[in-house]
């Protein structure tokens, strides 16, 4: 899997839209991009994923830039319940398994988001 | 609504006991997967399991084994705790063949003294 770079932290207004970019410049055309979000002393949660086109649904949108470089999840409305470590990940297209581990997750750092009242 | 359960949230262990970890999904899912969290090191995978009986090492499975006798269920387990093997596990699940989301459990913090 490609890598991903993210900010370590950032702040977020509650009530503000919170835009949580990510680099990716190393991914590959069958790499799909995923935000997961893993708030404190909980499993991990999926947010939104998308191959090019921009995604949104109701928890979350998906802007991939035309290169697919670049990425950001952008929460409309955030809430203090929003406050967690969000994880860009990309990775192959398909749970299944070709000889290898490849619905396995690699999790990087991620961005620690901090939605202040 | 989908879910993916885990034995325990937390548990104390002594060094060299065996550990049974839980996890089952009820999504009818073929893919499950097991990982440690440790700060600084993110997700790291133990073992996976693509159908019953089936079982891949992932990339740190020293020390653990596992066990799929049922599609729902998918068992890691810790032959001989050891204090480095504490740490928060993670159970997760996905369907085959499909580019969407993978299901985690609410994970269990493991503490071996």
């Amino acid at each position: 899997d490609a890598k991903t770079t993210q900010p370590t932290s950032m702040d977020c207004a509650e009530g503000r839209a919170a835009n949580l970019p990510c680099n990716h410049s190393t991914i590959s055309g069958n790499e799909y991009v995923y935000w997961y979000r893993q708030i404190h002393s909980q499993g991990p949660q999926y947010i939104i994923h998308g191959l090019k086109n921009n995604e949104t649904n109701e928890m979350a949108s998906l802007i991939i830039t035309e290169d697919r470089k670049s990425s950001t999840l952008i929460l409309p409305h955030a809430t203090l319940r929003d406050t967690a470590v969000y994880y860009c990940i990309v990775r192959v297209l398909g749970g299944g398994f070709y000889g290898g581990s490849q619905g396995n997750l690699i999790f990087g750092k991620g961005t620690k988001l901090s939605v202040k009242p | 609504d989908v879910k993916v359960t885990q034995s325990s949230r937390y548990l104390v262990k002594r060094t060299g006991e065996k550990v049974f970890l839980e996890c089952v999904q009820d999504m009818d899912h073929e893919n499950m997967f097991w990982y440690r969290q440790d700060p600084g090191l993110g997700l790291r995978l133990i073992y996976f399991s693509y159908d019953v009986k089936m079982k891949e090492k992932g990339d740190i499975p020293e020390g653990y084994s596992v066990s799929r006798e049922k599609k729902e269920r998918f068992s890691l387990i810790l032959e001989s705790a050891s204090t480095n093997q504490t740490s928060m596990y993670l159970c997760a699940s996905i369907r085959d063949g499909l580019d969407g989301e993978q299901y985690f459990g609410p994970g269990t913090r493991l503490t071996v003294t």
